[in-house]
């Protein structure tokens, strides 16, 4: 059973810059899609990232300013940056597995980590 | 890339059947039929219940099903059991390659 775990730092100043990673375990990272989605209290889903575990990206148009993901194999890892955080970026954070060749759905995600950004 | 458009607010009484409507464009839900459906129960992690707008996973119960029509997808729960209420969100992969979820429904047993 593929598990996912995100670890991040609660809470944030603005204009700092946010770091999550998400440790897979379970199951290997290759040869898989992972992504970033984050929920806003009180608010809906909104998908941020995926990553090929080789290494190619997508990203929402939105963020993708703001946004860097990246993986690392060998810790069973995927990581994300935001920069330039706001009180908009407050959000739980989830990491899923991204099913792809021809499915196209999130089937494992973390329990969710929330960030808070406050001054 | 704009959210999906569901229902705020369901309701039905436990035995009744409803459906949650997700609506969106040419370029996301009636693009491909690759649109799926998750559970979010309060703090709990998302669980998907439908994808390939049909499709239920392994261990999902059978009271749960989707179809689509055109730019309009819709999940589909017969039977409706206590244990169903939660929040549903629809997400769908996009003509260009990206993702996009619906705003969410929260569904009430009565």
């Amino acid at each position: 059973q593929v598990q996912l775990q995100e670890s991040g730092p609660g809470l944030m100043k603005p204009s700092e810059t946010l770091s999550l990673t998400c440790t897979v375990s379970g199951g290997s990272i290759n040869p898989y899609y992972w992504s970033w989605i984050r929920q806003p209290p009180g608010k809906g889903l909104e998908w941020v990232a995926y990553i090929y575990s080789s290494g190619a990206t997508n990203y929402n148009p939105s963020l993708k300013s703001r946004v860097t993901i990246s993986v690392d194999t060998s810790k069973s890892q995927f990581s994300l940056k935001l920069s330039s955080v706001t009180a908009a970026d407050t959000a739980v954070y989830y990491c899923a597995r991204f099913m792809t060749s021809g499915l196209y759905y999130f089937d494992y995600w973390g329990q969710g980590t929330l960030v808070t950004v406050s001054s | 890339q704009s959210a999906l458009t569901q229902p705020a607010s369901v309701s039905g009484s436990p035995g009744q059947s409803l459906s949650i409507s997700c609506t969106g464009t040419s370029r996301d839900v009636g693009g491909y039929n690759y649109v799926s459906w998750y559970q979010i129960h309060p703090g709990k992690a998302p669980k998907v219940v439908i994808y390939e707008v049909s499709n239920r996973p392994s261990g999902v119960s059978y009271r749960f099903s989707g179809s689509k029509s055109g730019t309009t997808a819709s999940l589909t729960i017969s039977g409706l059991q206590a244990e169903d209420e939660a929040d549903y969100y629809c997400s769908a992969y996009t003509t260009s390659n990206a993702l996009v979820f619906g705003g969410g429904t929260k569904l009430t047993v009565l």
